[in-house]
């Protein structure tokens, strides 16, 4: 079946370090690749999203790149902020609906 | 605009208990999706609506749990006899239609049984 697979946190970071968040997936046919953010206290918020293959999504200059050939949609921001910390989920979605969430990576940017 | 709204907020009951949740989805959406997200997990697909009929439930857990969407808006998800093992946050999404449109999420609503 659908899966998704996302790089275990929690990931600690300094102000204005680079961030890879990793995701990989398994799926049939033609999926859609999103990463959704979910701030303290807050609900998800859809953060970006690619359609097809070599699509850039791109977003508070976050940007993950949906790669066909190896099935990943790793999360990219060259400079994290304080206000960056929060919990990140890359999901696929497939032609049948139902939307397949990674467990999340917990990310904290200290100042 | 008005975002995906969902009521209670909290919702604390005992076991046995039968609970309703609700979701109100964004206006004009025609699909409308339950998930359930255990702490320190992701959120996992419960049940989809195109309109006013389930299209897709293969991920209610089992009989106890049954979701309805009568006039193709609001929808609630209903739990009977609850154990402590539902206590979740349950979530709401709608999208424009089927397909891979982009999903909306409401706040949740978080669900304790003791």
């Amino acid at each position: 079946g659908n899966s998704v697979t996302q790089m275990e946190g929690p990931v600690t970071l300094s102000e204005e370090a680079f961030l890879t968040i990793n995701c990989t997936y398994t799926a049939t046919g033609y999926p859609s690749l999103f990463w959704y953010v979910q701030y303290p206290g807050e609900g998800l918020q859809l953060l970006l999203k690619a359609t097809k293959a070599d699509d850039k999504g791109s977003n508070k200059g976050f940007e993950a790149t949906y790669r066909k050939e190896t099935t990943s949609f790793h999360l990219e921001k060259g400079s994290v902020q304080v206000s960056d910390s929060a919990v990140y989920f890359c999901a696929l979605l497939a032609n049948n609906n139902d939307m397949r969430f990674g467990a999340g990576t917990r990310l904290t940017v200290k100042p | 605009g008005a975002g995906v709204s969902q009521t209670p907020s909290n919702k604390v009951t005992e076991k046995g208990k039968y609970v309703e949740l609700r979701c109100d989805p964004i206006s004009g959406h025609t699909a409308l999706y339950w998930y359930r997200q255990s702490l320190g997990q992701g959120p996992e697909f419960l049940i989809y609506f195109q309109g006013t009929g389930a299209a897709d439930d293969s991920g209610l857990p089992n009989d106890r749990f049954f979701a309805v969407r009568p006039e193709g808006s609001v929808s609630t998800l209903k739990i009977q006899r609850t154990e402590r093992g539902d206590s979740a946050v349950y979530l709401c999404a709608s999208s424009l239609g089927r397909g891979t449109d982009t999903q909306y999420f409401g706040p949740g609503t978080r669900l304790t049984v003791l």
